[in-house]
C-alpha cells in the first residue's frame, strides 16, 4: 500500500464553521506534512510532524490547528477561516531519513464562503 | 535564502516530440532533488529522486539529470504523450537542524497537443 488517503475530497465551509481535514497512510512513515496550494502556484509547507511530534510550523495562523493522534493519522482542524484560505490542501508522508521520497495524497479542495 | 527556479514557465509541444525542462537551485546544504508530476487538482506524483552523487536517473520516458556543481537539473521527456500534459515541479530538499526541508519550484506547465 503506497497510498496517502485524504478526506474529504471537497469541502465547502462558512467562515464561522469548524471542520477537519483527515489524512491517513499505512506505509509506516513517521514524517507527515500539510501543504497548502493555491491555483497555479507550488505547494507551500504548513506543518511537519516527525514521530507524531510537531517539528515545523511555518508561521501558520492559529485558525489552522494540526493534530497527529497516531503514526498513521494526521488531521488539520479548521476554525474561523477566511475566503483567502480557499485552496487545495495536500497531505504527504515520508520516512524520517535523508533522501527519501515523499508520497502525496490527492488533496482536499477547500472553499471558504 | 533557499530558492528553486524553473524554466520555462509553460511549454506547448506536439505529441511524439521530446522536451527538456530546467531547474536551478540555491538550496544549501543539499540533500536531494526530486521531480514531481502534478495533474490539475491532484496531488503531486514522484518521477525521480537524485542525491548528490547521482547525475542521471531514468523512469520510463522521463530522464532527470543533476549537476551538483552548477546546481542545475533537467527533466527530459521522450516521445511525449497527451497524458504528459501536467505541471512538473522540481523540489530540492536541504537540511536544517536535523530536519529535511523541501523547497518547491513554481513548476513548468506542459501542454501536449495531438
Amino acid at each position: 500500500d503506497t497510498e496517502v488517503t485524504q478526506t474529504p475530497k471537497h469541502l465547502v465551509m462558512g467562515m464561522t464553521n469548524k471542520k477537519s481535514l483527515k489524512c491517513e497512510q499505512h506505509m509506516g512513515h513517521r514524517a507527515m506534512y500539510w501543504y497548502k496550494q493555491k491555483a497555479k502556484k507550488p505547494p507551500e509547507l504548513m506543518f511537519v510532524y516527525s514521530y507524531e511530534k510537531l517539528s515545523i510550523n511555518e508561521s501558520v495562523p492559529s485558525r489552522f490547528s494540526p493534530e497527529c493522534p497516531n503514526s498513521s493519522l494526521l488531521n488539520l482542524h479548521l476554525h474561523a477561516l477566511q475566503p483567502e484560505d480557499s485552496a487545495l490542501y495536500l497531505c504527504a508522508s515520508s520516512q524520517v531519513r535523508e533522501n527519501t521520497e515523499a508520497f502525496f495524497g490527492q488533496g482536499t479542495r477547500l472553499t471558504v464562503v | 535564502k533557499n530558492q528553486v527556479e524553473q524554466s520555462p514557465q509553460s511549454l506547448i509541444i506536439l505529441e511524439g516530440k521530446n522536451c527538456t525542462l530546467q531547474c536551478n537551485y540555491t538550496v544549501s546544504p543539499f540533500s536531494n532533488l526530486r521531480w514531481y508530476k502534478q495533474d490539475t487538482g491532484r496531488g503531486p506524483v514522484s518521477l525521480t529522486i537524485m542525491t548528490f552523487s547521482e547525475n542521471t536517473k531514468s523512469n520510463g520516458r522521463y530522464t532527470a539529470t543533476l549537476d551538483a556543481d552548477t546546481k542545475q537539473s533537467s527533466l527530459h521527456i521522450t516521445a511525449s504523450q497527451l497524458s504528459d500534459s501536467a505541471s512538473y515541479i522540481c523540489v530540492v530538499t536541504g537540511t536544517s537542524g536535523g530536519s529535511y526541508i523541501p523547497t518547491f519550484g513554481r513548476g513548468t506547465s506542459l501542454i501536449v497537443h495531438p
